[in-house]
């Protein structure tokens, strides 16, 4: 069973304009990390922002925050006025006890001028 | 600014061969991954140290593949005899002490794009 859900194979937005990337998690474990990497088409792969699951406010980095809603097992990414460098792929990943990540299959994400 | 490095970045060989990928992790980091990228199957774990010890490598081939960290500075994986099917990009990533669910300490390196022909 797929642990880590992208649903969004691909995605267009405006530049400018705000974006929400979708996420779902399935654990049984009550202590996870949640996260998000970018993967632009140079490859690398690019820490962007991390959700304990014991945190009690979204995470927020610079223009990324994190929609997470424990109930619903999501942990979506926002990325507020998108710039065309944010044009890539965008990994959402999970760790259980153990420290290994088990990541979606991504989203890829395009903003236009 | 530390990083994660690897090498070689880019391998072309031929079926059969051996092909050695090497990773150094961030100083001071004490966990350190190996994923493998396709179209495929997206990124998957291969194999993960903590404190130079295997913790997992469940996800890896044990007929052909192995990975080892001879010292703290430098982990290896290795592919022997390589074959079409393991064309991929290989990350290695490196993790900072703490809470293994907690710390969101994991940076990869560049990777290896290896290309088996």
């Amino acid at each position: 069973a797929q642990k880590i859900t992208q649903t969004q194979p691909g995605m267009f937005v405006q530049e400018k304009e705000a974006v929400t990337l979708d996420c779902t998690y399935d654990t049984s474990d009550p202590s996870y990390g949640l996260f998000w990497y970018k993967q632009p088409s140079s490859g690398e792969m690019i820490f962007l922002i991390y959700q304990g699951s014991y945190d009690q406010q979204n995470a927020t980095e610079g223009r990324y925050s994190l929609n997470f809603q424990k109930a619903r097992k999501s942990a979506n990414l926002v990325i507020s006025a998108s710039q065309l460098g944010d044009s890539a792929m965008y990994f959402c990943a999970m760790r259980e006890g153990g420290g290994k990540l088990i990541f979606g299959q991504g989203t890829e994400l395009s903003v236009k001028p | 600014d530390a990083r994660v490095t690897q090498t070689p970045r880019h391998k072309v060989t031929e079926m059969g061969q051996e092909v050695t990928m090497r990773c150094q992790p961030i100083l001071g980091h004490n966990t350190v991954f190996w994923y493998r990228q396709t179209m495929m199957q997206g990124l998957e774990l291969l194999a993960y140290f903590r404190n130079r010890a295997p913790l997992d490598d469940s996800g890896m081939p044990k007929d052909r593949f192995s990975a080892e960290m001879p010292d703290a500075t430098l982990a290896t994986l290795k592919i022997q005899p390589s074959e079409p099917r393991d064309s991929a990009v290989y990350f290695c990533a490196s993790g900072a002490p703490g809470r293994p669910s907690g710390s969101p300490e994991q940076y990869f390196g560049p990777g290896t794009r290896l290309t088996v022909t």
